[in-house]
């Protein structure tokens, strides 16, 4: 079955600054898509940014961007120039095979401190 | 609607009574799906419609938990006989099967069985 793991369940960070949120999974598959999601206190779920497995370059938007490692099975995100509006909890997620139907698997999550 | 209604937002309910919780997607979105986030927890799939094809209930905790999707479109989520352990945020998402970029999820809402 596939997982996600978070392995960093709280990180700090200072205001400007840049921090790297981890995220392994586990598959067999070839080919899936990989998210990030972002939960501010409203729990609204905002999609950050996603990854198709098949694309060698890593996904950009804006402040944000992954280092996506396939071999590795590795999916980390990287926020720049850190906002106070960047706190939140962080959720990794898998989807398998866009060619079917199925579910996306989340991690735990990891909450995320800006400190002014 | 323009994005993913669920109500209510929140949820107070005596151990033992049976709740409903409502999700109402985007419009032509085919897909829908209930997640629960228990506190300190990551997302937990509960169960997925897709069309008109039969449902996958593989996330449903125990047979005090079903749903149903009317129409293709609003889904009700029901929970019997309610325990502590039910306390937790339930999310609803849809996604649409022609151009996938995601979910579009809910506010979700927040049940407390007291």
């Amino acid at each position: 079955a596939q997982t996600v793991t978070q392995s960093q369940p709280e990180m700090s960070v200072q205001e400007a600054e840049t921090v790297t949120l981890s995220c392994t999974y586990d598959t067999s598959e070839s080919d899936y898509y990989l998210f990030w999601y972002k939960q501010p206190p409203s729990r609204q779920m905002i999609l950050v940014i996603r990854q198709e497995a098949y694309k060698q370059q890593n996904a950009t938007e804006n402040r944000f961007s992954v280092n996506f490692q396939k071999a590795a099975k590795s999916f980390s995100l990287k926020i720049s120039d850190s906002q106070l509006g960047d706190a939140a909890m962080y959720f990794c997620a898998y989807r398998p095979d866009p060619n079917r139907d199925d579910k996306i698997i989340f991690g735990k999550g990891t909450r995320l401190h800006i400190l002014p | 609607g323009a994005g993913v209604s669920q109500s209510p937002s929140n949820k107070v309910t005596e151990k033992g009574k049976d709740v409903e919780l409502r999700c109402d997607p985007i419009s032509g979105h085919t897909a829908l799906y209930w997640y629960r986030q228990s506190l300190g927890q990551g997302l937990e799939f509960l169960i997925y419609f897709q069309g008109n094809s039969a449902p996958d209930k593989s996330g449903l905790p125990s047979d005090r938990f079903s749903a149903e999707r009317t129409g293709g479109s609003v889904s009700t989520l029901t929970i019997q006989r309610t325990q502590q352990e039910d306390s937790a945020v339930y999310l609803c998402a849809s996604s649409s099967r022609v151009a996938w970029n995601g979910y579009t999820f809910g506010s979700g809402t927040r049940l407390t069985v007291v």
